[in-house]
């Protein structure tokens, strides 16, 4: 499994654009790229996932350069409510792979 | 359509004691896992099932059985309960093949005196 790197925390103001980065320099071919959302007490909620370029939904993107060393999970004008742990995982999930959660970045938002 | 549930929702035990936390997904997903999240830190995963009858260890096995006799059904044994298995546990479920969103229950919150 490819071994992630975000960073620990990030801080924010409500309106902002806000975009976390995520590490996987040794992502294998089949795998995928996914990132999930946790709200204190509650358990994660997935997000969004790609594989390469850009994925759009209608809470996030995802960017994924070519070489697919990293990628970018962009929150457009965030919200209070946007304050969470967000975690990108990687891994060929086609086969039933294992999700492996790496410790996270804790997004604040201010008002 | 509940999607996971776990239960207990919260549960205090002596050191010692043995207790199985329930968890069952009714959307037939082939893929069940369970994790463990202590204060301020990631999720790491317990044990995990890719169908009924088969079983795998996770990063942190030690102290926990499951058994996977349903589609449904994965509960998490603790054997002797310890004070370093005071955590909040989490449920998940997913698909095998293709579209792999996984999907997680609220959780139980153990404590372990």
């Amino acid at each position: 499994l490819a071994k992630t790197t975000q960073p620990i925390s990030m801080d924010s103001y409500e309106g902002q654009e806000v975009n976390i980065t995520c590490s996987h320099n040794n992502i294998a071919t089949n795998d995928y790229i996914t990132w999930y959302q946790q709200f204190p007490s509650q358990g994660p909620r997935f997000i969004i996932q790609g594989y390469k370029t850009k994925v759009t939904n209608e809470v996030a993107s995802l960017f994924i350069p070519a070489d697919r060393k990293s990628s970018t999970l962009s929150l457009p004008r965030v919200s209070l409510s946007d304050t969470a742990v967000y975690y990108c995982l990687v891994g060929d999930y086609n086969q039933g792979g294992k999700l492996i959660f790496g410790q996270g970045t804790e997004l604040s938002v201010k008002p | 359509n509940a999607g996971v549930t776990q239960t207990p929702k919260f549960q205090v035990l002596k050191t010692g004691q043995s207790m199985t936390l329930q968890c069952a997904q009714d959307m037939n997903h082939e893929y069940m896992s369970w994790y463990r999240q202590d204060p301020g830190m990631g999720l790491r995963l317990i044990h995990y099932s890719v169908g009924a009858g088969i079983t795998d260890q996770g990063e942190v096995p030690n102290g926990y059985n499951v058994s996977r006799s349903t589609t449904e059904d994965f509960p998490l044994r603790l054997l002797s309960a310890a004070p370093s298995q005071t955590s909040v546990y989490f449920c998940a479920s997913r698909l095998t093949g293709g579209f792999t969103e996984a999907f997680f229950g609220q959780g139980t919150r153990l404590t372990v005196v």
